[in-house]
């Protein structure tokens, strides 16, 4: 079964911590996105990124840094974590031009 | 700018009755798609639309394609608790075949 796997379902931080979230999928996708979710607000794009090491900015990048290494790896970095950032973060792969697999999403608290 | 408008927001029903959801766009879209998201879990696709006029069936729900790829609507017969969810339109707009577009999603509520 192809899987996109998020490395927590829970998270607390602190504020000003930095914060690193893992995703890593199975299924060879060129595509991979990360995403917060909020209540009345959708899915919002962070980052995503089409090939091992090539970023490109989403909707709200700011705060947010993203790292590809390998093609089945991307990183969602918080760089100093704030109680705005609290929030549902979904990451996403998919084959250029098909629907998207998601993972089960981290749901991150910062106090 | 919200390119992709879902209706209604909201939705509480009770078995055994049908329903349709709504997606409506004044852009047109190279292909559009149906996931369903269920409380703490990410979105799981249901199924992807390409054609105008197309018609797709999975068991009760049925997903169509408006004729000019700028809308879709996903109608449910005999609705089920287990139907129970938030329903989220994307497509992939002409010239962009890379990242989707969102609606904010049709929470459903299927009551016994």
């Amino acid at each position: 079964d192809v899987k996109v796997t998020q490395s927590s379902r829970y998270l607390v931080k602190r504020t000003g911590e930095k914060v690193f979230l893992e995703c890593v999928q199975d299924m060879d996708h060129e595509n991979m996105f990360w995403y917060r979710q909020d209540p009345g607000l959708g899915l919002r794009l962070i980052y995503f990124s089409y090939d091992v090491k090539m970023k490109e900015k989403g909707d709200i990048p700011e705060g947010y840094s993203v790292s590809r290494e390998k093609k089945e790896r991307f990183s969602l970095i918080l760089e100093s974590a704030s109680t705005n950032q609290t929030s549902m973060y979904l990451c996403a792969s998919s084959p250029l031009n098909y629907g998207y697999t998601f993972g089960s999403g981290t749901r991150l608290t910062v106090v | 700018t919200q390119l992709l408008e879902q209706s209604p927001q909201f939705l509480s029903i009770q078995e055994g009755e049908n329903l349709t959801v709504y997606c409506n766009s004044s852009s047109v879209f190279s292909s559009l798609q149906w996931y369903r998201q269920e409380p703490g879990e990410g979105p799981v696709l249901l199924v992807t639309v390409v054609t105008g006029g197309e018609v797709k069936k999975l068991k009760r729900l049925t997903f169509q394609f408006g004729d000019a790829r700028k809308d879709s609507s996903l109608h449910i017969t005999a609705a089920q608790p287990g139907d129970t969810g938030l329903y989220l339109c994307a497509g992939y707009n002409a010239g962009n075949n890379r990242k989707l577009i969102w609606g904010l999603g049709t929470s459903l509520a299927v009551n016994p």
